[in-house]
């Protein structure tokens, strides 16, 4: 069974600090990794997406992907108060796209 | 982009009866899929809705409880069957414009079965 592991949380950090969220996969011939951040009540929404070992940097978020350890995280710099929200690690396994349970980040002005 | 249209955004509905959940696309898709999340929970995946044919389901979820239909590409349908409060969640109507690419959702629906 494809499996995508994430710390629950909460992960609390105070506002201008570094959130660092982890997620580890167990298919191996995954391609594709994606982040999507959930506010409560709401839909998820894409904020990241990396398909290449490395990192990949976009304004305050940075993917970083290493399919040798089938691990990826998402760092958050700056945190602000409104990245408060529920993190969601997906991995592409062929078809749809698999999820984490998520994780919990909590950033406190 | 992708712009998806889901209704009903949520309803109360009674134990037994059936639920249908349609989702509208602005533009032709290949995959369309739908996905659970129950309270507190992520997202499970129910099935993919494939056009011109019966979809398909993942474990643990079967058509008879959860069909869903189809007809062309830029539409889809699920249809929560025979309610009972375990099937209180949020449904998520998702699609994918290229392959191994991100998804786009709608706005989901929040069932509350009584």
């Amino acid at each position: 069974q494809k499996e995508v592991e994430q710390n629950s949380g909460p992960l609390s950090v105070p506002e201008g600090a570094i959130a660092s969220l982890n997620c580890t996969y167990s298919d191996r011939v995954s391609q594709s990794f994606f982040w999507y951040r959930q506010y409560s009540g709401k839909s998820p929404e894409l904020i990241m997406s990396i398909y290449s070992n490395g990192d990949k940097e976009d304004g305050r978020f940075t993917a970083q992907l290493n399919k040798a350890s089938q691990y990826v995280s998402l760092l958050i710099r700056d945190s602000q108060p409104s990245d408060s929200a529920t993190y969601l690690c997906a991995v592409g396994a062929g078809t749809a796209l698999i999820f984490g349970k998520g994780t919990t980040l909590s950033v406190s002005s | 982009s992708a712009v998806i249209s889901q209704k009903p955004s949520r309803d109360i509905c009674q134990r037994g009866t059936s639920l249908t959940i349609q989702c509208q696309v602005d533009s032709q898709v290949t995959m369309m899929f739908w996905y659970r999340q129950q309270p507190g929970q992520s997202l499970t995946l129910i099935a993919t809705a494939n056009q011109g044919s019966e979809a398909t389901y993942e474990s643990g979820f079967v058509i008879d409880k959860f069909p869903i239909s189809r007809p062309n590409l830029t539409f889809s349908t699920l249809t929560v069957s025979n309610m009972s409060p375990e099937d209180s969640s949020i449904y998520l109507c998702s699609v994918e414009l290229r392959a191994n690419e991100k998804l786009f959702f709608g706005s989901g629906t929040q069932l509350s079965v009584l």
